[in-house]
């Protein structure tokens, strides 16, 4: 399909160990944005990407997140020595061009689950 | 004090009802005001998209938003077991940075 695409779904996996979420964009958006998704809360903002940039990382909780966004389209976040409070759901959105205006479009996130 | 609050709910209406949903927000900053809906194990999907005070109809969907008040609501008439979602209200200042509330989770029962 054209829309925004995350994988994987659904990964589990155990405290201390490192995970790459991938995010792919409907192509020629060139925003990018990640969110995290924890149970009973909203959407809490991590981080922006226009183009390959990251003008804005406010919102990554550690220095164990980070973030890359290469050629301008395809998005990984890793989380290093994962911990049980990044359990949650991690949604990534594109938009056409930043304004106030823009719609952002949301992947179906991938649920991550650290024991 | 979280910027956006919404009560979570949920909230559960017979077929025909009409839903009410609302946040609060305390940051006057925020000039542009939406509403996602979100279907178990997928993205939110954008609803009602409002910039001023007043009302936006879109067929049984109705945003309201009192800027004085801090205050908007969505409105679902003639709901539908179809509308059984989360319910996300969301606002940002004049740029990118979305704030969401914590999401209403409605079912309308048939």
């Amino acid at each position: 399909g054209a829309g925004v695409s995350q994988s994987p779904s659904n990964k589990v996996t155990e405290k201390g160990k490192d995970v790459e979420l991938r995010c792919d964009p409907i192509s020629g958006h060139t925003a990018l944005y990640w969110y995290r998704q924890s149970l009973g809360q909203g959407l809490e903002f991590l981080i922006y990407f226009q183009g390959n940039s990251a003008p804005d990382k406010s919102g990554l909780p550690s220095d164990r997140f980070s973030a890359e966004r290469t050629g301008g389209s395809v998005s990984t976040l890793t989380i290093q020595r994962t911990q049980q409070e990044d359990s949650a759901v991690y949604l990534c959105a594109s938009s056409l061009i930043r304004t106030a205006q823009e719609t952002q479009y949301f992947g179906p996130g991938t649920r991550l689950l650290v024991l | 004090q979280k910027e956006v609050e919404q009560d979570p709910g949920p909230l559960s209406v017979p077929e025909g009802a009409i839903v009410s949903l609302n946040c609060t927000y305390s940051n006057s900053a925020f000039q542009y005001f939406m509403w996602y809906r979100q279907y178990s194990r997928k993205g939110p999907e954008l609803l009602m998209y409002t910039y001023s005070s007043g009302n936006k109809e879109d067929g049984r969907f109705t945003a309201q938003v009192d800027k004085s008040s801090k205050y908007i609501s969505l409105f679902i008439r003639d709901s539908q077991p179809s509308d059984s979602a989360t319910y996300l209200c969301a606002m940002r200042r004049n740029d990118y940075k979305l704030s969401f509330g914590a999401g209403t989770t409605v079912t309308v029962r048939a």
